[in-house]
């Protein structure tokens, strides 16, 4: 079945880095834009970043960029977040999903991961 | 950016209500608008696509409306399995999320 798994996530101090992965199954990963999102304790969802099925576009929200670095690996169907210069405020779960449909960019999320819970503390 | 406003934050229901969540975008965007469910503890689980359409495997209960700047998710008689908290989402221009509706039992 179609399915993505987080891992990576974790405690780290006001300035530090930490790598997200997402794994992806039951469908033709490299078909698929992917994105992260985010949902910060008792609030609601944040959409992180885009990342087009071949890589060749990526878009973040204001909030990570230039701190956070979407990629992917489609010969090992995963899904990657660097976030680096981490504060306070990025603090939640971070969620992978895939878009609805193949080759698209702007279309609704149809799966999503378990997420991942990041918290960053000193 | 295109800011989305769902009304109300908090809705009390019984079993068996008709309930109406409202979503309203900052600037017109077509019918390019999802909505979500989403659970304590869980994933969000995507309900309706474009506006109106219902994603394979939902009940029918669930319907989507609307177009431009004014959006509905109308759940036609609330069931147990419904309380949960429901998002929507733009993707005219980026992505952007409403603030949610958490529907609870009266």
């Amino acid at each position: 079945q179609v399915q993505l798994v987080e891992s990576g996530g974790g405690v780290v101090q006001p300035g530090g880095s930490l790598r997200l992965s997402c794994a992806a199954s039951g469908f033709t990963f490299s078909s698929y834009g992917m994105h992260w999102v985010r949902q910060a304790p008792g609030k609601g969802l944040e959409w992180v970043a885009f990342i087009r099925y071949d890589g060749s576009d990526k878009y973040y929200a204001d909030s990570v960029r230039g701190r956070f670095t979407i990629s992917r690996d489609n010969s090992r169907n995963t899904l990657y977040l660097q976030m680096n210069s981490l504060r306070a405020e990025d603090t939640a779960v971070y969620y992978c999903a895939k878009l609805r449909a193949a080759g698209t960019t702007w279309d609704a999320f149809d799966v999503w991961g378990q997420g991942t819970m990041v918290t960053v503390s000193s | 950016d295109i800011q989305m406003t769902q009304s109300p934050s908090t809705l009390s229901a019984s079993v068996g209500d008709r309930v109406t969540i409202t979503c309203r975008a900052s600037q017109s965007i077509s019918t390019w608008l999802a909505w979500y469910q989403q659970k304590p503890g869980k994933a969000p689980k995507l309900l309706i696509y474009k506006a109106s359409s219902l994603e394979s495997g939902v009940p029918s209960r669930f319907s989507g409306s609307g177009s431009g700047t004014e959006f509905t998710l109308t759940i036609s008689s609330l069931q147990p399995d419904d309380f949960a908290t429901y998002y929507c989402q733009q993707y005219n221009s980026y992505w952007t999320f409403g603030q949610g509706t958490k529907v609870e039992i009266k």
